[in-house]
């Protein structure tokens, strides 16, 4: 069975960065694209960024880009999402995903809130 | 960036009854992805490639479209298919959503 298992997140001060992992289990993590989206609070879906199968790959939202760093270690099968320079607006659920294409498994996200 | 926006923005229907819900994108696509998202749960994959329907999904529903519109059709309209759908296309960086259409249960 696919599993992917999100943490880190909570509620942070603006201005400070974050990192948030996901583990993932019951297929071959080091063969697939992985990828991160979010949804603020009664909000759509927001895609963030991805990453290939041995990191020479990564894409990013444009909007984002500037704070993102998105990260994996095969070893570990776990999928890193790190933000910085947070602010209120990056409060959100955060969402690993496997993306194939197109986002095939989910994890069961992860809440940021961004606040002082 | 390709925006997509989606129509009906909010929709009931009775059980039985068939739905439609469609996305049109600014400029073309290759195809469309649907994802269905329940009431706190993570959104689930429901058809890729415009109209190949993801694992365990019920034939009810279909996928259809090209270039810039996009239709996903609930052909009889179930308890269980209340959520929120989303389209989302994998053409062009960023990997835009659609809004979401919520469809209730009448």
């Amino acid at each position: 069975e696919v599993k992917l298992v999100e943490s880190g997140g909570g509620l942070v001060q603006p201005g400070t960065s974050l990192k948030l992992s996901c583990a993932a289990s019951g297929f071959s993590f080091n063969h697939y694209w992985m990828g991160w989206v979010r949804q603020a609070p009664g909000k759509g879906l927001q895609w963030i960024g991805e990453i290939n199968q041995d990191s020479s790959t990564i894409n990013y939202s444009p909007s984002l880009k500037d704070k993102l760093t998105i990260s994996r270690d095969n070893a570990q099968n776990t999928l890193y999402l790190q933000m910085s320079k947070l602010i209120s607006e990056d409060t959100a659920i955060y969402y690993c995903t496997r993306a194939v294409p197109p986002f095939d498994y989910w994890g069961q996200g992860v809440m940021v809130t961004v606040s002082s | 960036e390709i925006v997509l926006t989606q129509s009906p923005t909010t929709t009931a229907a009775s059980p039985g009854e068939q739905v439609t819900i469609t996305c049109l994108a600014r400029s073309s696509v290759y195809n469309m992805n649907w994802y269905q998202q329940k009431s706190g749960a993570s959104p689930k994959l429901l058809i890729y490639s415009t109209s190949s329907l993801a694992s365990g999904v019920p034939d009810r529903f279909s996928g259809s479209g090209s270039g810039t519109s996009y239709t996903l059709t609930i052909n009889t309209m179930e308890a269980e298919d209340a959520a929120t759908y989303y389209c989302q296309q994998w053409s062009s960086n960023p990997y835009t959503f659609g809004a979401g259409t919520k469809l209730e249960l009448k």
